[in-house]
């Protein structure tokens, strides 16, 4: 089985701009969750969306949002983009219940200038 | 409120050696997972090993073992047998409902160094 894929691995934007981020989770998984991972604040949950609704959201500003595709595939996008936004985004996609592992992407680097 | 506490920030081992890493966690919620993840310089998160709230033994996977003490709240990590390839960030995670779907939150991580 394919692993969690995302696109792109690199991005350099600028402040004020905006960046959408994708995920394509392992066939069969309706559960994908975006993480933010900084040096300062670690691995922080941003949300999580299953069968297309997003079920559950992290403590991030509007700016922060997301969308799933009926193929479960996952968009992020972050706008108005300001310098603390520069992080690792990691996006691990699951069968959807508590104890199913999350099986996790390489990540997106993203730098805001 | 739910967290997660890694209390140690840095850890060496002796290649062959055993090491464990700690993690206590804290909920009110009587049904949780429990999960430990390896990243590498490379950045991927590696799922190691998953425990339940409600199993009866500790979680084995391979080297990986996980010392659950469910009265204390603490899901420690043993590694056995150290390898180089072991030098790693870990993370302990946990995963319980919460608004009708799940959230997993993570502790600080421990990085581990293997030395030959």
């Amino acid at each position: 089985k394919a692993g969690v894929t995302q696109t792109p691995r690199y991005l350099i934007k600028t402040r004020g701009q905006q960046v959408t981020l994708s995920c394509s989770p392992i066939s069969g998984h309706r559960s994908v969750s975006w993480y933010q991972q900084t040096p300062g604040q670690g691995l922080q949950f941003l949300f999580e969306y299953f069968s297309e609704t997003q079920r559950n959201k992290g403590n991030f500003p509007g700016r922060f949002s997301g969308r799933q595709f009926s193929n479960s595939r996952s968009e992020m996008n972050v706008s108005t983009l300001e310098l603390g936004d520069s992080a690792l985004y990691l996006c691990a996609s699951s069968l959807g219940q508590a104890s199913d592992t999350q099986y996790f992407g390489p990540g997106t680097r993203l730098t805001v200038l | 409120a739910q967290k997660i506490t890694q209390t140690q920030p840095g850890m060496f081992v002796q290649e062959k050696e055993a090491v464990t890493l700690d993690c206590t966690y804290d909920t009110s919620d009587p049904s949780y997972g429990l999960f430990w993840y390896k990243q590498p310089s490379s950045g991927e998160m590696i799922f190691l090993i998953y425990q339940g709230s409600y199993d009866q033994q500790n979680a084995t996977e391979g080297r990986y073992s996980l010392n659950f003490q469910k009265a204390r709240k603490s899901a420690n990590l043993v590694i056995s047998a150290s390898q180089l390839g072991d030098s790693a960030m870990y993370f302990c995670a946990m995963r319980e409902a919460n608004t009708g779907g799940f959230k997993t939150i993570f502790g600080a991580g421990t990085r581990l160094f293997v030395k030959a």
